[in-house]
């Protein structure tokens, strides 16, 4: 079982709607969460990170995450053509030198 | 966000050669380096792990002898491909923290190599 899976999508929604992106991880005692934007050719740029069960907000993002089902999701309201891009989930492991693995990422397209 | 700067952004080189890729923390020190790479639409894999002053920890399955990392200062970090071949061409980035529980991580511009 990988440490962190996503959908590869490609997800594609209508420009205005909510974009729904999910992540599930493997080690039980994780922490910390993350999700980052990557454009094609650029590096992952940080969205937002999420610790606590429950929802966070933050402008048209919305994370959540449920430690109890080892889930986490963005949400995208009101999407934009700028969102086109890969969104990648990050789980920060406990252990060692705490490194952060990422999901596979999922491929999202807002079509105008 | 961090402020943090790669060079050279891109390369290509020819089969055998070394190439180094140079990450600088501009606005912060950072006691640890992460070093990923990320082939053609793949996710980001971390290579190894590198603190100030120490030798680097390489992850399952990265050669240690051919990724050479350095990281001599806060602020600076080197990775070195050395005798490269085109199954090394890929996206190299580097993340540095700047101080072990802290949990924001960012990345660096990247780095794209080709080898011919």
């Amino acid at each position: 079982q990988k440490e962190v899976e996503q959908n590869s999508g490609p997800l594609s929604v209508p420009e205005g709607a909510i974009a729904s992106l999910n992540c599930t991880y493997s080690d039980r005692v994780s922490q910390s969460f993350f999700w980052y934007r990557q454009y094609s050719g650029k590096s992952p740029e940080l969205i937002m990170s999420i610790y606590s069960n429950g929802d966070k907000e933050d402008g048209r993002f919305t994370a959540q995450l449920n430690k109890a089902s080892q889930y986490v999701s963005l949400l995208i309201r009101d999407s934009q053509p700028s969102d086109s891009a890969t969104y990648l989930c990050a789980v920060r492991l406990i252990q060692g030198a705490q490194k952060l693995v990422f999901g596979q990422g999922t491929r999202l397209t807002i079509n105008p | 966000g961090a402020v943090v700067s790669q060079h050279p952004s891109w390369v290509i080189c020819k089969s055998g050669t070394s190439v180094k890729i140079e990450c600088r923390s501009l606005d912060f020190q950072a006691t640890t380096m992460f070093w990923y790479r990320q082939f053609p639409k793949q996710s980001l894999m971390l290579m190894a792990t590198s603190n100030e002053g120490s030798k680097a920890t390489y992850e399952q399955g990265v050669e240690k002898d051919k990724f050479l990392i350095n990281h001599a200062s806060l602020t600076l970090s080197t990775l070195t491909v050395t005798s490269a071949h085109p199954e090394d061409s890929s996206f190299y980035i580097c993340s540095p923290r700047w101080r072990e529980g802290e949990d924001t991580q960012y990345f660096g511009p990247g780095t794209r190599l080709t080898v011919l």
